[in-house]
């Protein structure tokens, strides 16, 4: 079964760092991988999907790549922002079975003015 | 584009009491899904349907039914509400196996 861990849980930076959100899962055998945001009380927002056959994929002050062969995910956002403070999900979608996802618990993240 | 629009927003129920959740899509996707959100659980799938007419069982499917007559809607039942079913549900949908959108949920109270 295909394990999805997002540490730390939670974490605060200073406006304008650069964010690092790591994510790794145990079973390197997967279709994509997609990065959401969960702001409180709201639903998901897709930010980045990234096929098996990536290394990258880029959206603005988004960057988020792919290893594979190591079970990684890392999310980086550019110069973040207070507006930026949410909780970040990462899913895994194996490319066996029925495809499901698989999420992690989510990085709560605070960007301080 | 409305996206995955979830009817109602806000629930509270009795104990035993029933209630349906719907869930519609206008992206013409295949692929649909109920979550629920609990605190320190994350994400747990209840059921999901690859195309209309057809359901299946996710991880925790005891105590909901689903059903899909049409593709662009997903229906979530619950038939004896419990207190353990207070939760945040989510539907999505996606085409396939690519990129999944998400309902903005409904918050459920079972007292």
């Amino acid at each position: 079964k295909q394990e999805v861990t997002q540490i730390p849980a939670a974490l605060s930076v200073p406006e304008g760092e650069n964010l690092v959100l790591n994510c790794s899962f145990t079973d390197s055998a997967i279709y994509n991988l997609q990065w959401f945001r969960q702001d409180p009380g709201k639903g998901l927002t897709s930010l980045l999907l990234i096929q098996s056959s990536q290394r990258e994929q880029t959206s603005g002050r988004l960057n988020a790549s792919l290893d594979k062969s190591s079970g990684r995910s890392t999310l980086y956002i550019a110069a973040s922002q207070p507006g930026d403070s949410a909780t970040y999900l990462c899913a895994v979608r194996p490319p066996y079975g029925n495809n499901r996802l698989a999420f992690g618990k989510g990085n709560q993240v605070v960007v301080i003015p | 584009n409305a996206g995955v629009t979830q009817t109602p927003k806000f629930r509270v129920l009795k104990t035993g009491q029933s209630m349906t959740l719907l869930c519609a899509q206008d992206m013409n996707h295949e692929y649909m899904y109920w979550y629920r959100q609990d605190p320190g659980m994350g994400l747990r799938l209840i059921h999901y349907s690859v195309g209309e007419g057809t359901t299946a069982k996710g991880e925790v499917p005891d105590g909901y039914n689903v059903s899909r007559l049409k593709k662009q809607n997903f229906l979530l039942g619950l038939e004896s509400a419990a207190p353990s079913q207070t939760s945040v549900y989510f539907c999505a949908s996606s085409r396939g196996h690519q990129e999944a959108f998400f309902g903005q949920g409904t918050r459920l109270t079972v007292v």
